[in-house]
């Protein structure tokens, strides 16, 4: 009965390097988000995995930024040449999508600083 | 696409007292409204939601009202408690939920 799993919790990395944050969604869920959260900020919608159908990568705010999903469960954020206005918390959402549940399943998050 | 809009930023109120905070939205298409609740360090947590077939949904001390014509919906806790304490989310999504619009969120403080 785990839930939504997200590591690292914290990543402190210098500008220019690369960094991936890993989210372990709950077994079963077929839909995963992930969001930013920028301090006192609301949540900023990055991308959006459901099934095996295209990602929506609408949010994702620049090319550094993509994702995957690898056999419609584990998913990877990566920021290439990481700049500091990308530091924030990095929460990753998991819902089962099915009848009359759409809940989202939100992790503990990656802190992500860039020094 | 869609934006909601949440007030206040910043609500302070007494122990004992109730609190209201307002979303709007601005896509007329948008059917499920969820609130969340994120204390401070964790993870935000889905704490009441409504569809847009109802105006009203309540769950013990707290309720959300729905106003389809204005596109406004709102959250309401009664007889706060300081465990309410925390920043309160609220967004809107419709029929394929890609994508969940959350508002700037309130941070509820309960004065003891």
């Amino acid at each position: 009965g785990a839930g939504v799993s997200q590591s690292p919790s914290n990543k402190v990395t210098e500008k220019g390097k690369d960094v991936e944050l890993r989210c372990d969604p709950i077994s079963g869920h077929t839909a995963l988000y992930w969001y930013r959260q920028s301090l006192g900020q609301g949540l900023e919608f990055l991308i959006y995995f459901q099934g095996n159908s295209a990602p929506d990568k609408s949010g994702l705010p620049s090319d550094r930024f993509s994702a995957e999903r690898t056999g419609g469960s584990v998913s990877t954020l990566t920021i290439q040449r990481t700049q500091q206005e990308d530091s924030a918390v990095y929460l990753c959402a998991s819902s089962p999508l099915t009848g009359e549940n759409e809940k989202l399943f939100f992790g503990s998050g990656t802190q992500l600083s860039v020094l | 696409g869609e934006n909601v809009e949440q007030h206040p930023s910043t609500l302070s109120v007494q122990e004992g007292d109730s609190a209201v905070i307002k979303c709007t939205y601005s896509d007329s298409a948008s059917n499920y409204f969820p609130w969340y609740k994120q204390e401070l360090g964790k993870r935000p947590q889905l704490i009441i939601d409504i569809r847009s077939n109802v105006g009203e949904k309540k769950d013990q001390r707290i309720a959300v009202t729905l106003n389809k014509t204005a596109k406004h919906f709102s959250l309401h806790i009664t007889e706060t408690q300081p465990e309410d304490s925390a920043v309160y989310f609220c967004a809107a999504t419709w029929w394929n939920f890609n994508k969940f619009y959350f508002g700037s969120g309130t941070k509820l403080n309960v004065k003891p």
